[in-house]
This record gives structure tokens, sequence and C-alpha cells, in this order.
């Protein structure tokens, strides 16, 4: 079955630098949402998208955007990186917002910033 | 305020013995309860999820989990662990009020000794 693919896997920055992470959800999944996971925490919510609208937003800093494209994918941008925006930043993907959906996670995409 | 609560950092087991894996929570308004397996530099596998109905769920690789609304837990169990078990497990939490984004615990290692 097909999963959600994040693009790069690994990604080395310098400190204000800028990142762009992408993110294809499973086929016919319109919803997606952005998790950050730091070393040895839990992930943290960043934003999420239904139908290419902002659906909600959590602790993402100003220096981070994302959008929805029409295809459905997703993009982080990141921007003046910081040593602590090392981080494993996941995706997800869902068929539509309810709350009973699980949300299916991607592999990640490992940030070094230097 | 959404929370999750997973209290052991760690849980130690043979293999062939019963496994638990604590979680309690807090929300607002009627949970949606999701279990997800971490391995070493991978994504978040979805395990099993309660939304309504049955209090014992089943779901991927012989787990279940356990409703207890008046204790506002959601343990994970499986009845005889195997190596291959030895991952780290979260907990999250969604409310119906909330609908996008999962709450996580801090996250419980299972190690399973042959």
């Amino acid at each position: 079955a097909a999963g959600v693919i994040q693009s790069p896997r690994h990604l080395i920055k310098e400190k204000r630098e800028t990142a762009t992470l992408k993110c294809y959800p499973i086929p016919r999944h319109d919803t997606v949402y952005w998790y950050q996971q730091g070393p040895g925490q839990d992930p943290q919510f960043l934003i999420s998208f239904y139908e290419k609208m902002q659906s909600d937003k959590g602790s993402i800093p100003d220096r981070f955007s994302a959008q929805q494209f029409s295809d459905y994918h997703s993009e982080l941008n990141m921007s003046s990186l910081e040593l602590g925006d090392s981080a494993l930043y996941f995706c997800a993907s869902s068929p539509g917002t309810s709350g009973a959906n699980e949300q299916f996670f991607g592999p990640g995409t490992r940030l070094t910033v230097l | 305020a959404q929370s999750v609560a997973q209290p052991e950092d760690q849980v130690n087991v043979a293999e062939g013995n019963p496994l638990t894996v604590k979680c309690t929570y807090s929300v607002s308004g009627n949970p949606y309860l999701f279990w997800y397996v971490q391995y070493p530099n991978r994504g978040l596998q979805f395990l099993l999820k309660y939304i309504t109905g049955d209090n014992l769920v089943k779901g991927s690789y012989g787990f279940e989990a356990e409703f207890n609304k008046s204790q506002t837990s959601f343990h994970l169990k499986k009845p005889s662990a195997l190596v291959s078990d030895s991952a780290l497990y979260f907990c999250a939490v969604r409310d119906s009020y909330n609908t996008d984004k999962l709450i996580f615990g801090t996250g419980t290692r299972l190690q399973v000794f042959p």
C-alpha cells in the first residue's frame, strides 16, 4: 500500500539558511499535518491543511510557513534556521479532518542545523 | 487543556510474557485515543485507536488496548511479547472539539528480552 512520502530524508543546513521540506500524502488523502520531533522528545504539532486551506495551527515559529498545493502535496518552508530547529520533521495525512481518522505518518526528514 | 501522560519511560519484559504500556489522558470533550509505535530512524506506525463502542480495541501485531473512562486510561497490552516488539510507543489523543492535532505522550521505550 502507498505510504506518505517525504523528501529529502536528510538535510544539513547552516544557521540562517533556509530549508524546504516536501510531503506527498497517501492518494485520496486530502489532509496533511506537520509535526516536529526534537531529540528524545514526543512529536509536536506544527500546522495542518485540509483541501489546500490551513486547518489548524500549533507551535509553529513565525520563521516557518507551509502550504498545500492542488495535488495535495505540502511543503514546509523554514527560514533563518537556528540550531534549535534540528529535529525530525514528520508529515502525516488522513482522509478528511475527522478526529476519528488516524493519521498516517511518513518516514520523516531529519534536519540538522550546523 | 488536552494532555497525555505515559508514566513509564521504559518497560522491560521477558519474551513470551504479557506486556502493558500505560497511558492516561485529559481532554475537555470526548477523547479519540491512539497508539503509535516508532522504530529507530523510522516514522510513527499506527497500531490501534479508540473512538467509541467496545472498550477493548484490537490492533496490529497482536496489540490491544483497553479504554477506561472512569480512570481516563488507555493502556496498551499484548498477551505474549516478542523481541521484535522492542520499540518506542506513543499514546496520543485528539479532542472531539479539536479535530486536527494529535497530542502525544512522552513515549515509553519497550524492551523485550529473549
